[in-house]
């Protein structure tokens, strides 16, 4: 039973590039989140998704950062363009909309951003 | 969402049960009480939730006091691997929104 798969594990790039984040979550879950962890801020929810459709990207810290989620099965974090205090973890999680599952949310293993 | 408060850290022997608890005094009728861990480098865990009653799984135990301002999560017998950081989260389970809010947690350490 595949979990929640985010790519890459790791990225280190400069500062100026663009940067993009990968995830597939679980197949059927009806909805797909971003978080961002620092030591600073901790856990942080950056924007998500219902059925393919953003619905709350307030977390989203400014014009850099986009996300998109073309079908039920991929979705996309972009930066650019990076800047250093950018570097964090990048959690992916997905969830059914549907009875008790609702709130049982699967997190992906992260990505490990470094921007230098 | 309700504000939540746990201690920053506690430490039980293997093998013990820990006690983790949480403050949640403002909570509101409709919501429910969530517990998620983090183990060290991997993303975070969903292990309980709970409206009032107490409830019990695989994983741990809930226990949720009468007037729902508090509640303790129960592992019953602690393992090395049990080290984490665990979060107490407060949210209504209906609706659209489906944001969990993170706060600091409860670093559990768990000593040989």
């Amino acid at each position: 039973d595949a979990g929640v798969i985010q790519s890459p594990r790791h990225e280190v790039t400069e500062m100026g590039q663009e940067v993009t984040l990968r995830c597939k979550p679980i197949s059927g879950h009806d909805y797909l989140f971003w978080y961002r962890q620092t030591m600073m801020r901790g856990l942080e929810l950056l924007i998500y998704f219902n059925n393919n459709v953003p619905i709350d990207d307030s977390g989203m810290p400014e014009d850099r950062f986009s996300a998109k989620m073309p079908n039920a099965s991929f979705s996309t974090l972009k930066i650019q363009p990076s800047e250093p205090r950018d570097s964090a973890v990048y959690f992916c999680a997905s969830s059914l909309a549907r009875g008790q599952a609702r709130s049982q949310q699967h997190f992906g293993d992260g990505t490990r951003l470094s921007i230098l | 969402d309700a504000k939540t408060t746990q201690p920053p850290s506690m430490d039980c022997a293997e093998g013990r049960a820990a006690n983790l608890p949480c403050n949640h005094s403002t909570i509101s009728g409709n919501e429910y009480v969530y517990w998620y861990r983090q183990i060290h480098s991997q993303g975070p865990q969903y292990i309980i939730h709970g409206l009032k009653n107490n409830e019990t799984n695989e994983m741990a135990s809930l226990i949720i006091t009468e007037d729902r301002k508090s509640s303790t999560l129960i592992l019953p017998h602690a393992t090395l691997r049990d080290t984490a950081v665990y979060y107490c989260i407060v949210k209504p389970n209906t609706g659209a929104n489906s944001k969990l809010t993170f706060g600091k947690g409860i670093t559990l350490s768990v000593r040989p």
